[in-house]
């Protein structure tokens, strides 16, 4: 069993649809949690940073962590065609082991 | 602009050859991290390097080395090259203290034929 699941799938929904996208994980010592966002052939770009549990809001993106599940979701509002992407979750243990621990990465298609 | 720098963009060559990737990271960044994605394959971590010093080790494999300068930047070494090894190569940088995530450059696709 990989420390990180994700679903790769890709997810295809219309434009304007609220998307969720989630990552579980078996690790209870993971603290921190990232988002990255990669297109095609591109480097990943990192979206959202949080640390324990709670919600974090930028713009028309959520992220949410429920340490108590291990699981890990990153939401996005009023989805555009430009959002189209590959999302990988990330996240690693605290102190000085600063290794991230990558998800597989959903594949995301925003239909217009 | 991410201030993460790869070179070259992209490199084909034959197999059995050697190559050098090269990356310098965003300023003041000491730590430098190089993971391989196959295609339509996850991240897969290499190595990492911090302030000159090897600090951790993935899969890589014994063909592969790499190295970090005085100046920061960082060279990827890939020899006897095969055919599998074609992909796209990354590297990515933190700051002193590593708080936040990576900083990933726009990477290598190198073609092995």
């Amino acid at each position: 069993q990989k420390e990180v699941e994700q679903d790769p799938g890709p997810l295809s929904v219309p434009e304007g649809a609220i998307v969720s996208l989630n990552c579980t994980y078996s690790n209870s010592a993971f603290q921190y949690f990232m988002w990255y966002r990669q297109y095609s052939r591109k480097g990943p770009e990192l979206l959202m940073y949080t640390y324990s549990s709670g919600n974090k809001e930028d713009g028309r993106f959520t992220a949410q962590v429920d340490k108590s599940s291990k699981y890990i979701s990153l939401f996005i509002r009023d989805s555009q065609p430009s959002d189209s992407a590959t999302y990988l979750c990330a996240m690693r243990v605290g102190g000085s082991n600063y290794q991230l621990i990558w998800g597989a990465g959903t594949k995301l298609i925003i239909k217009p | 602009d991410s201030g993460v720098t790869q070179t070259p963009k992209h490199l084909i060559t034959a197999t059995g050859q050697r190559v050098t990737l090269r990356c310098s990271p965003r300023s003041g960044d000491l730590s430098v991290y190089w993971y391989q994605q196959s295609l339509d394959q996850g991240l897969q971590f290499l190595i990492q390097y911090y302030n000159g010093e090897e600090r951790a080790k993935g899969n890589i494999l014994e063909r592969f080395s790499a190295q970090q300068f005085p100046d920061l930047h960082s060279e990827l070494n890939l020899s006897s090259l095969e055919l599998g090894d074609s992909a796209l190569y990354f590297c990515a940088s933190t700051p002193q203290g590593e708080r936040g995530g990576y900083t990933f450059g726009s990477g290598t696709r190198l073609t092995v034929v």
